[in-house]
């Protein structure tokens, strides 16, 4: 139990579909963030939220929308990926933005694959 | 940009052998931290290290800063077969935290 909660786990859809990943963080922190995890890359970040508010956008395409209600929740909102956007998304949460200076807790991600 | 880099890409070891993994930066950091990604698992955080030669120890595992805080390393002594995942190292700068690809680590019984 991470205290970060991810779903779904697995994803598989079509070019052309609209899906939305989902975040959770059971920790009381301040800070959320989504990273993109490809086969032998760094951890790209995507975006950070700080007390619901965007941060940073890692010039990320549009086809990435993120959303951030309140600071527990944090969703990724998909639409028209392309082949390249296969990957693990992990989202994180800190206490705040301030990330360099305190731990980032993760889920455990869920793995897209886009047919 | 920053970048931070890892050495080596991979290692494998023979179980009860010591290694260490590499991480230098291509800007002075303020502070460093390591993470350990299991087979199918999420990232987890290891460590912190903030001051310029600074060591901290965990067990069988020894984390180091360099005094130029532009480079870090992990050695592990007795590698265990739980010792198996990704070790990253991330590295922060200007409020911006990078990671390296990471060190991926197979254990030989």
């Amino acid at each position: 139990e991470t205290g970060v909660t991810q779903t779904p786990r697995h994803l598989v859809m079509g070019m052309t579909n609209k899906k939305s990943l989902k975040c959770e963080q059971h920790l009381g922190h301040n800070a959320m963030y989504w990273y993109k995890q490809s086969a032998k890359k760094p951890l790209e970040l995507m975006f950070v939220y700080n007390f619901k508010e965007q941060t940073e956008n890692n010039s990320v395409p549009s086809r990435f929308s993120p959303e951030c209600p309140n600071s527990s929740h944090l969703f990724l909102h998909l639409h028209t990926l392309q082949p390249e956007d296969s990957a693990l998304y992990l989202c994180a949460s800190s206490q705040t933005r301030d990330r360099g200076n305190q731990p980032q807790h993760f889920g455990d991600g869920t793995r897209l694959s886009i047919l | 940009g920053q970048q931070v880099m890892q050495i080596p890409q991979y290692q494998h070891v023979q179980e009860g052998e010591d290694f260490t993994t590499y991480c230098n930066s291509s800007t002075t950091l303020s502070n460093i931290q390591w993470y350990k990604q299991r087979p199918g698992g999420h990232p987890v955080f290891l460590i912190q290290l903030v001051k310029s030669g600074e060591v901290k120890k965990q067990k069988r595992l020894t984390f180091q800063f360099g005094e130029a805080k532009k480079n870090s390393s992990l050695h592990i002594t007795a590698t265990q077969t739980t010792d198996v995942g990704t070790y990253f190292c991330a590295g922060r700068n200007d409020y911006k935290l990078s990671f390296g690809a990471g060190t991926t680590v197979t254990v030989r019984a």
